[in-house]
């Protein structure tokens, strides 16, 4: 079964742009969670999409958003890029019933972005 | 929120010692774990994981220990390997969300 597929792999943007990550589950996933990482800093959690719904979202600006698709795609957006949107922006999925006591999460390679 | 502590940001061993990575976490309510390794340049790798009914799961040369009463997760590595240099993550769910530490980079000395 195929992993989690993050493109594009890198991305260069400048401050003001506004970027689109894409993200494709393990097939048979339906949750995906999205996470920013920085050097220092853990893994921030951005948001989680369940069949197409955002069911759970983390401490960032509206300028982060996603959205899910009905094949359980996943595609993230940063608007206004600013230089410290850049990071790693790791993309996880979940199982079928996208449930914790179920199920495990698996990552992506990431999208390393960077904004000058 | 959560927060999922690691005890050490660094740690060295020689190869084929033992390694024992630790982690603390703050909610006697999660009740799921995993472990993940991270190369350099690379996504978080899944290791093992363990459920709260267990306090011991063992892989291929890493162990997994879950105490309940104080809160506190250990990864084993046997026999470590140049190969397991890596950042390595405890995290923890709760509520289907999952959190995690800052990580623990793990050097192999050959």
């Amino acid at each position: 079964k195929a992993g989690v597929t993050q493109t594009p792999r890198y991305l260069i943007k400048t401050r003001g742009q506004q970027v689109t990550l894409s993200c494709s589950p393990i097939s048979g996933h339906r949750s995906v969670s999205w996470y920013q990482q920085t050097p220092g800093q853990g893994l921030q959690f951005l948001f989680e999409y369940f069949s197409e719904t955002q069911r759970n979202k983390g401490n960032f600006p509206g300028r982060f958003s996603g959205r899910q698709f009905s094949n359980s795609r996943s595609e993230m957006n940063v608007s206004t890029l600013e230089l410290g949107d850049s990071a790693l922006y790791l993309c996880a999925s979940m199982g079928a019933s996208g449930d914790t006591s179920t199920d495990t999460q698996y990552f992506g390679p990431g999208t390393r972005l960077t904004v000058l | 929120g959560e927060s999922v502590g690691l005890h050490l940001p660094t740690l060295s061993v020689q190869e084929g010692d033992n390694s024992i990575i630790n982690c603390a976490y703050s909610n006697s309510a999660s009740d799921y774990f995993i472990w993940y390794k991270q190369e350099s340049g690379k996504g978080p790798q899944f290791i093992i994981d363990i459920r709260s009914n267990m306090d011991k799961r063992q892989g291929q040369r890493v162990t997994v220990l879950l105490n309940k009463t104080v809160k506190h997760l250990s990864l084993q590595i046997a026999a470590t390997q140049p190969g397991d240099s890596a950042v390595y993550f405890c995290a923890e769910a709760l509520g289907n969300q999952f959190y995690f530490g800052t990580g623990t980079s793990l050097t192999v000395i050959p």
